[in-house]
């Protein structure tokens, strides 16, 4: 299996709400990743987990909220965007973060903010 | 930090034509990821290199080290690879190139 899956595959919210993306991948991957891409632009790395820890957050606005609860799973926590956060968020895994082993990319959530 | 070059940016070509894509970057790097994404879609990993040359069906991935440069190619172009590929260096972080946008016309 080497499928990463994402939900919801859309998501349309208002700026007050609360909500959050799910990622999961059963690879026995040790690196999980989080991406924001916006249209005709190349992903923009978010966070990194390591071994379920937090290893990088590049300066991303505290808005958005990384959690891993396990080793297969991985969550972002959205809570008062703005329309500029809408975009395709990707979620990635590979085997450990080191850059010896290529990244598996799941479908995308597609998020609008409204 | 690594600059990561992609060309061309925009690709129109004839079903059946082979293909080139270009990526080149500035600083040394432990591997290289070949990326397709068609639109409004996922990503796709094709290739990830660190040396010489993968194939798979009809794409053909290379890397000169030295040089600091990979190439993708694809033979036998069908329409069905009409999306946007993107290379990606791999060190302690992915750095992506900004994409080529394929457009095969039957």
């Amino acid at each position: 299996d080497t499928e990463v899956t994402q939900t919801p595959k859309h998501l349309v919210m208002g700026m007050t709400n609360k909500k959050s993306l799910k990622c999961e991948q059963h690879m026995g991957h040790r690196a999980m990743y989080w991406y924001k891409q916006k249209a005709k632009k190349p992903p923009e790395l978010m966070f990194v987990y390591s071994y379920e820890k937090l290893s990088i957050n590049e300066s991303v606005p505290s808005r958005f909220s990384p959690e891993c609860p396990n080793s297969s799973l991985l969550n972002l926590h959205l809570h008062a965007l703005q329309p500029e956060d809408s975009a395709l968020y990707l979620c990635a895994s590979s085997q450990d973060p080191s850059g010896a082993y290529e990244q598996y990319f799941g479908p995308g959530t597609r998020l609008t903010v409204t | 930090k690594n600059e990561v070059e992609q060309s061309p940016q925009n690709l129109t070509a004839q079903e059946g034509e082979f293909i080139t894509i270009n990526c080149s970057y500035s600083v040394g790097i432990s591997a290289l990821h070949w990326l397709q994404q068609h639109p409004g879609g996922g990503i796709v990993s094709l290739f990830m290199l660190s040396s010489g040359k993968k194939k798979h069906g009809r794409l053909i991935a290379t890397i000169n080290i030295q040089e600091k440069h990979s190439s993708l190619h694809i033979t036998a172009s069908h329409p069905r690879d009409s999306a946007v590929y993107i290379c990606a260096t791999r060190d302690d972080k992915i750095i992506f190139g900004k994409g080529t946008r394929l457009h095969i016309l039957p």
